[in-house]
């Protein structure tokens, strides 16, 4: 299994430009989940999706748009960059389990720059 | 509030020392507990969940108190592999299947 993993590793944006960042899990995780790290600070979630079709916002969603045609993809679009979403974005995705959700497993990141 | 709160240290240590970490969280009816730990510029990977009873895994022990709403995790005899940053999640089920980071507590164990 090659579990969560990301693309790119590394971008930088103008300010203005769209692009998507590439998260596929292999695990079939029902529970996808993307993340941004900003320097210094704690994981704050963008989104995130129970299953194929659904998603749903997370605390920091604006910016940002997401979809799930199936199982193992789930990416994130930028559509209009901004220096403020200049961050590390992490993938996650974990198995739903009664009363709850186990585990989340991280891809690598995706650090992105925008100038 | 937030949700999760964690002395960011740093601790600097000295190998073989014993070491504790803290975390508050605000919603009382949270029903599961994890460390994590990230090494710098590296995804968060699992360290271990934290049950009701306390558990031990190797060096590490986790803690939790639902009385005043904290967990812990203690090292001992550290390493210097046990430098990294140490991240407490929450998930509170009553949020739906969000999880709660905070912003972790960074290690440095010394020779």
């Amino acid at each position: 299994n090659a579990g969560v993993t990301q693309t790119p590793k590394f971008r930088i944006l103008k300010i203005g430009q769209s692009m998507t960042l590439q998260c596929t899990q292999d695990m079939n995780h029902n529970y996808m989940y993307w993340y941004r790290q900003d320097p210094g600070m704690g994981l704050k979630l963008i989104y995130y999706s129970v299953g194929a079709g659904i998603t749903d916002k997370g605390e920091v969603p604006n910016g940002y748009n997401v979809s799930r045609s199936t199982t193992e993809d789930f990416p994130l679009r930028l559509e209009l960059a901004a220096p403020s979403q200049t961050s590390v974005y992490f993938c996650a995705s974990s198995y739903s389990k009664l009363g709850g959700t186990d585990t989340q497993y991280f891809g690598p990141g995706t650090r992105l720059t925008v100038l | 509030r937030k949700e999760v709160e964690q002395d960011p240290g740093p601790f600097n240590v000295p190998e073989g020392a014993t070491v504790a970490f803290n975390c508050t969280y605000s919603n009382s009816a949270s029903q599961s507990f994890f460390w994590y730990r990230q090494d710098c510029r590296k995804e968060p990977k699992l360290l271990m969940s934290v049950y009701s009873s306390g558990n031990e895994d190797g060096r590490f022990t986790a803690q939790l108190n639902r009385a005043s709403q904290y967990i812990s995790l203690l090292i001992r005899d550290s390493k210097l592999s046990d430098s990294a940053t140490y991240l407490c999640v929450v998930n509170p089920w009553s949020t739906g299947n969000q999880f709660y980071f905070g912003t972790g507590t960074s290690l440095t164990v010394i020779p």
